[in-house]
This record gives C-alpha cells, structure tokens and sequence, in this order.
C-alpha cells in the first residue's frame, strides 16, 4: 500500500515570495491534515479536511496561508508571502475519516521549507 | 482541550541499557494515546498506541508503554536500547469523537544512544 505523498521535499525561497506544497494521501483516506513542525516543537495542526470539506482550520494563519482539497482527494498548501518564521517541515497526514475509531493518522515525511 | 508534556528534551543512554520516555497528557475522559517515531529527514512512523483495555501495550521494535490514569502518565519503554533507536519520540493525545481525530502532540524528546 502507497503511503502519503509529499512534494517538494525541499524548499528554499526568499521572504515575502510564495510557495506551495503538494499532499496525496493514502488511498480511500477522507480525512487529511497538514501539520507545521518548526525545529525543535513537536507538529501543530494547521488544517484538516474531510473529503473536501474543512473540519478545522483555527490555527491556520490565513493572512498567507491558503489550503484546498478541491477533489477531495490530494491537496495544496500555500504560502504568500512567505516570513522568516515560516521556516519549518510542513507534514501531511491521512487517516481513514472521522468515524475512525482508531485515531491513527499516517504521515509522510514532509516538505521543509527554509525563508532567507 | 488536550495537552501533552514530555519533560524531557534530550536524553543519553547507553548501547544495551533500558529506555523511560516520559509522557504527561491533560484530557478529562479516556483518551486516545499514541507514540511516534522521527529519524532525521523522515516523516512520523507510529510506534504504539492505546485505546482501552490492557494498560500495558506493546509496540513495534520492542517498545512497549503503560498508561497511568492516576498519573495522566503515558511513558514508553525499551528494555534494551540499540542504535538504530536514536531519534525523536513524539508522545500524542487524541480523542476522536469529540475533537474530530486530531491528534495535538508533545514538543518531542531527542534520543541519544552512545556505543
């Protein structure tokens, strides 16, 4: 079984430019997360999805971050502008929905991104 | 809402010795607890997790972990550390009814092992 797909791996970009990050989650998965683990903290929630519906986006900044999942299957996170705070590994995860009563979610191994 | 401590940032063990992870989490009912798993440049692998029953739950790779209602305690272990087990452990608390299966996690511990 294919596991979560994320692209790029790397990303180095200047402040106040864009960027986005790709996610395709494991196959049948309806709920999707992204994730920001900046260097030294453990991963805080951004956004979650449920098929292509947002169940929570509290904590995503939405001055310049903009998610979609339009096809309820893979799903783009963007940044613009971009700050030096930014700098983190931005990880996508899956799981197989809200009914799950196992709570397990799958990652793949991120998108790090660095802002000079 | 959830909340996750893990005390410890890094810590050093020898090749061969035992391994306490320790894990503090703030939820008012049961809840879902999980350990993962980062080696450099790697995403998250699942380790273990609980959901009820059996307190003491078994993983992969030989880890095991005990959860402690009293102690709101969720601490991994390993009787024997190798090498290859250097990385971060994220301990994480989830309660999927009634927060939708988000997991919120702990700031991770860095594990050393030294030969």
């Amino acid at each position: 079984e294919a596991g979560v797909a994320q692209s790029p791996r790397y990303k180095i970009i200047e402040k106040r430019q864009s960027v986005a990050f790709w996610c395709n989650p494991i196959s049948g998965h309806a709920t999707l997360y992204w994730y920001q683990q900046i260097l030294g903290q453990g991963p805080k929630l951004l956004i979650q999805f449920q098929n292509n519906g947002v169940v929570d986006d509290s904590q995503l900044p939405k001055d310049r971050f903009s998610a979609e999942r339009l096809k309820g299957v893979d799903s783009t996170l963007k940044i613009q502008p971009a700050k030096l705070e930014d700098s983190a590994v931005y990880l996508c995860a899956s799981s197989l929905g809200l009914a799950d009563l196992t709570g397990e979610l799958f990652f793949g191994e991120g998108s790090r991104l660095t802002v000079l | 809402a959830q909340s996750v401590t893990q005390p410890d940032i890094h810590i050093t063990v020898s090749e061969g010795a035992s391994l306490e992870l320790r894990c503090n989490y703030s939820y008012g009912a049961t809840p879902y607890l999980f350990w993962y798993v980062q080696s450099p440049g790697q995403g998250l692998q699942l380790l273990l997790k609980y959901f009820s029953g059996d307190t003491l739950v078994q993983g992969i790779k030989g880890f095991e972990a005990e959860f402690k209602r009293s102690q709101s305690s969720f601490n991994l272990r390993k009787p024997s550390v190798h090498w290859s087990d250097a990385a971060e452990y994220f301990c994480a608390v989830g309660a999927p009814r009634e927060y939708g299966n988000k997991l919120v996690f702990g700031a991770g511990t860095i594990l050393r092992v030294k030969s």
